[in-house]
């Protein structure tokens, strides 16, 4: 079946430490996001990218970087300077540009 | 930048009622996107629109792309606890707004009681 895949479901680290997200997804999309939601709240963009090896900042980009290495994969780094990193995280594609987006099932990361 | 006013933010209602909400922004939209999230998981697309007017059908849920293309309703009819959830509007701007991205309303939450 195809779609996407966000591992793992939980993820607990210590304040200081990056941490890396993943995301991959076998439904031949071009274009991948990353999407932050905090409790009550709607979806902030993260990052995007629309080809392999290009990818463009998103609302709130300070504190997390990415890469596109390949079609199949977005994985997303939290880092240390990201202030308030606990919230769960949401992984997306999409054909191409202005066509719906489909998700991965979230990461919920708790940094304490 | 565009925004998108969703309402209501939450409804709660009887199993067998009808439901409406609505999607409204300042700015043109050429698609309007309809998803669902349930409790910890990602959101999943209901409907899309593409057209000013267009009215789609998904089982008992309902879609219409606004006249003005500045609004879009959803309608669930029949409501069932399964339809627990929340629901969000989304859209992408006309190209005259020199953005590609997709702008997500705040949801709304709706909860059925038996």
């Amino acid at each position: 079946d195809g779609g996407i895949t966000q591992s793992p479901k939980y993820l607990f680290r210590k304040e200081g430490q990056n941490v890396t997200l993943s995301c991959e997804q076998n439904l031949n999309h071009d274009a991948m996001y990353w999407y932050r939601q905090d409790p009550g709240q709607g979806l902030r963009l993260i990052y995007y990218s629309q080809i392999v090896n290009d990818f463009q900042k998103g609302d709130i980009a300070e504190g997390y970087s990415v890469s596109r290495e390949k079609k199949e994969s977005f994985p997303l780094t939290v880092t240390s300077a990201q202030k308030n990193p606990t919230a769960f995280y949401l992984c997306a594609s999409s054909i191409q540009g202005f066509s719906p987006l489909h998700f991965g099932n979230g990461t919920r990361l708790t940094v304490t | 930048g565009q925004q998108l006013n969703q309402s209501p933010q939450s409804m709660f209602i009887q199993e067998g009622e009808d439901v409406s909400m609505n999607c409204t922004s300042s700015s043109i939209f050429n698609t309007w996107l309809w998803y669902k999230q349930d409790p910890g998981e990602g959101p999943v697309l209901l409907i899309a629109l593409y057209k000013a007017g267009e009215l789609t059908s998904n089982g008992r849920l309902t879609a219409q792309f606004g006249i003005t293309r500045k609004d879009s309703f959803l309608n669930i009819s029949a409501s069932i606890p399964s339809d627990v959830g929340i629901y969000f509007c989304a859209g992408y701007p006309d190209p005259s707004y020199n953005t590609d991205k997709l702008i997500f309303g705040t949801g709304t939450r709706l909860q059925v009681f038996p």
